[in-house]
């Protein structure tokens, strides 16, 4: 059964570290999305790809923020340094290059910053 | 620039009534609409979609959602609530042939169903 694999689960950092997080989409798909959930926001654009060039990154942070597809089955979000108002649901989607597709998201990486 | 509201924060239902959830859409040109479901820690599932033709769409879990170009509504329905039904529910929409490919999601409802 075909997923979007999103790693860590779970990260607690304490303030101005490092965090990365991890997305495999699935095979086959060329669009790649990352989306922050919070209480108050909802569900955030952060960035996404196609054909593992970033189209849009508007609603990414740019100062500590930076996503990046080394490879067709690796997306990687990146936040240096982090802050307490990072905390969110990190997720990842992927899907085929086609506007009548519905997109596939991962579990989410849920991000506690201390 | 498009967007989706959703009006209500949170439907109580009692299982087996019918249940609606609400949903309306701001694009330029014709949307493709979709819903989605989250359990708790959980990442979102899709449910369904309308992308052209019939605008009663049926979708996983016994769910359908109407579509309403006049009043710009695609309201999610299921006959008969099941309390395994009570998640957080999300309507998207995508603007057809604009390349872009990101979904523009509402802000949540959650539905309780009670037993």
């Amino acid at each position: 059964d075909a997923r979007v694999t999103q790693t860590p689960r779970d990260k607690v950092t304490e303030m101005g570290q490092e965090v990365t997080m991890r997305c495999q989409p699935i095979l086959g798909h060329n669009t790649v999305f990352w989306y922050r959930q919070t209480m108050m926001q909802g569900l955030e654009l952060l960035a996404y790809f196609r054909n593992r060039a970033p189209l849009d990154d508007s609603g990414m942070p740019k100062d500590r923020f930076s996503a990046e597809m080394p490879d067709a089955t690796l997306a990687t979000l990146k936040i240096q340094p982090s802050e307490p108002r990072d905390s969110a649901v990190y997720f990842c989607a992927s899907g085929p290059d086609s506007g009548r597709t519905e997109a596939f998201f991962g579990q989410g990486t849920r991000l506690t910053v201390v | 620039a498009q967007s989706v509201a959703q009006p209500e924060d949170q439907v109580n239902v009692a299982e087996g009534n019918p249940l609606t959830v609400k949903c309306t859409y701001s694009v330029s040109g014709n949307p493709y609409l979709f819903w989605y479901v989250q359990y708790p820690n959980r990442g979102l599932q899709f449910l369904l979609k309308y992308i052209t033709g019939d605008n009663l769409v049926k979708g996983s879990y016994g769910f359908e959602a109407e579509f309403n170009k006049s009043q710009t509504s695609f309201h999610l329905k299921k006959p008969s609530a099941l309390v395994s039904d009570s998640a957080l529910y999300f309507c998207a929409v995508r603007e057809e042939d604009t390349g872009r490919r990101a979904l523009t999601f509402g802000s949540g409802t959650r539905l309780q169903v009670q037993p």
